[in-house]
Parts: C-alpha cells; structure tokens; sequence
C-alpha cells in the first residue's frame, strides 16, 4: 500500500459526459501528479499541482481540468466524454514539486478504470 | 526528446529461472531511473530506483537494476523468478521540467508470465 488513495476505483459512463475522479495524496506529500493509462497511448502524464498550484502540463486534453485543495487532495474533472477516453487514471504524489526528477519518489495510488459506453 | 524503450512486450520464463528485462533511455542530462510493476487489476508499485552512486541498485522482492550510461540502458533483473511475479513492469525516466518540477515518462511496458 503505496498510501495514495483514489477513488472511486470504476467508473462507467456515457458518451458526453462528466466525471470526477479523486485523489489524496500520501501524509505529508504535497504534490500530486495525474497520469493516463491507455492501450494505444500508454503510461502518459496529465498534469501536476504542488500545494494547491498547477506546475507542470503534459499532453492533458483541454476537455480534462485538474485542482488540488486546501486539504491536498486533488480531483481530476473529465467532460465531454468521448470512447477513446476510456482509460486507467493513475495519481501519484511525492512530497516536492520535483517528484522524479531528484531524490524524491512519486508513489502511485490504484488508478480508477475509466470506462465510455 | 526524452524517452523511454523496452524492446520487448512480452516475455515468459520457467519458474525459478532467471530474468532479465530491457531498458534503454534517451535523456541529455543526469538520470532519474525506475522501475514499476503492475499486477494485474493493481496499480504501480515501485521496485527500485536510480539517482546516482553505485550503478547496481537493489529493490524489492529480490530484483536489481544496473544502470549503465555508455549503453543509456537500466535493465532489471532477477535470479530466480517466481510465479507471483507475473505482471507488467514498467522502467521510467524523471524529467526535470521548469519551475524544478519532475514528471516520469513511461516505456511501454514488458509483460511478463511465469510458466510452471
């Protein structure tokens, strides 16, 4: 157990919808990175939030929207649905903006399956 | 551009023999380098990790990596596998980004499957 937590852990849905996916951070992390699981695309990073702040954005779509709150924890909106979104979303945190990139480790929650009918 | 190669999708072994999966890397500056595994319905759990030092470096449930920078490879390996094992792994490299933010990118993946 890693200590990210994220929920809900499946999702189905429609096409042109809205979802909201959920993620808290280990204790004491205060940075949270989303990544997109797909078959086609692979392991992808979305976005990261270091307390409270967007700092860094990958190939997130401008349909997806991220924040992250007083409290640390993050949430990852989705609208507009469409079949290829279908996806694992993966969050990890790390305690620095710099999760990765130095000493500090980006531990990784167990992702919610997302699925599009 | 950073990336992040593992030539093989998929590979089996015999239980208790040995493993080896590749991984080669393409990153101008210092290195940040792991390795993950994914069980099946699981998320990632990290199994080792490179910063700098001792390019041998030991992980979790027996696997090591070896990092060498002439062959901009990391590749993961482990004596004798056992059943359990079975899962996808993953070797990703940390970029530094601005603002000193990191993001990992992600090979592709090795399927691994354990024969009795």
């Amino acid at each position: 157990d890693s200590g990210v937590t994220q929920t809900p852990k499946h999702l189905i849905t429609a096409t042109g919808q809205r979802v909201t996916l959920r993620c808290s951070p280990r204790s004491g992390d205060l940075s949270v990175y989303w990544y997109q699981q797909s078959l086609d695309q692979g392991l992808q990073f979305l976005i990261q939030y270091y307390n409270g702040e967007e700092r860094a954005k990958g190939n997130i779509l401008e349909r997806f929207s991220a924040q992250q709150f007083p409290d640390l924890h993050s949430e990852l909106n989705l609208s507009s649905l469409e079949l290829g979104d279908s996806a694992l979303y993966f969050c990890a945190s790390s305690a620095f903006p710099s999760g990765g990139s130095s000493t500090d480790t980006q531990y990784f929650g167990p992702g919610t399956r997302l699925t599009v009918l | 551009a950073q990336s992040v190669t593992q030539p093989d999708i998929h590979i089996t072994v015999s239980e208790g023999a040995s493993l080896e999966l590749r991984c080669n890397y393409s990153y101008g500056a210092t290195p940040y380098l792991f390795w993950y595994v994914q069980s099946p319905g699981q998320g990632l759990q990290l199994l080792l990790k490179y910063f700098s030092g001792d390019t041998l470096v030991q992980g979790i449930k027996g696997f090591e990596a070896e990092f060498k920078r002439s062959q901009s490879s990391f590749n993961l390996r482990k004596p004798s596998v056992h059943w359990s094992d079975a899962a996808e792994y993953f070797c990703a490299v940390g970029v530094l980004g601005s603002s000193n933010t990191g993001k990992l990118i992600f090979g592709q993946g090795t399927t691994l499957q354990v024969k009795p």
